[in-house]
């Protein structure tokens, strides 16, 4: 079975600054990798994800992810945030038979003016 | 385009009333379909998942159901509401789990 960790549970950042918000998982088999972002009183709305290919992942509002298989992460990235990017962010697995869908914890981010 | 709707947004319900949740999804057929839950200061927790109509999966043990009536409908139910139920819950669809999730938009269960 999966496993995901996000180590930082709280993240403050300020306006115009970049952040990275860490993501490590375990598995045992191949893995599909995903990053949602929830807003206060909101549904999760998915960002990014990874399945194969380009281990560099684009998704909306300028986030990107990377996948590295060798340190078993899927570190979420924005070079610039905005107070309005201020919200929950989980981290996410599934496992490549779609058996098993793990959470991670999630990461709440602050932006500060 | 695929769509889901969940309601109601809020509920306020006193303890060992009965609760019903909906969820619906529109624009495709023969969804999977879940219930998670999240509770203050913890993560998400799958609740039940349903793979077509009348087949239901529980993951934990605790107080409420699941039904799917039709092919795009999922209920979350409860005979007797406890404090414990008081939470955040998300209904989500998938065509396969290796491609993630749709949720709708939540519904705040505040059980007083």
């Amino acid at each position: 079975a999966q496993s995901v960790t996000q180590l930082d549970s709280q993240v403050p950042v300020f306006e115009e600054a970049p952040v990275e918000l860490r993501c490590n998982y375990s598995s045992s088999v191949s893995v599909y990798l995903f990053w949602y972002v929830q807003y206060p009183n909101q549904g999760l709305q998915l960002l990014l994800k990874y399945l194969s290919g380009s281990t560099l992942v684009k998704g909306i509002n300028g986030f990107e992810a990377e996948f590295n298989k060798s340190q078993t992460s899927f570190h979420l990235r924005k070079p610039s945030v905005h107070i309005s990017d201020t919200a929950e962010y989980f981290c996410a697995v599934s496992d490549n038979y779609g058996q098993n869908f793990v959470f991670g914890p999630g990461t709440r981010l602050s932006v500060l003016p | 385009s695929q769509t889901i709707h969940q309601w109601p947004a809020t509920l306020v319900q006193p303890v060992g009333s009965p609760l019903s949740l909906e969820c619906t999804v529109e624009g495709t057929s023969n969804p999977n379909l879940y219930w998670y839950r999240q509770a203050a200061g913890r993560g998400l927790q799958l609740l039940f998942y349903s793979i077509g109509i009348g087949q239901i999966s529980s993951e934990v043990p605790q107080n409420l159901s699941a039904s799917r009536p039709q092919d795009r409908q999922f209920i979350l139910s409860s005979k007797k509401l406890l404090l414990s139920d008081s939470g955040f819950y998300l209904c989500a669809w998938n065509r396969d789990r290796i491609y993630g999730y749709t949720f709708g938009s939540g519904t705040r269960l505040t059980v007083v």
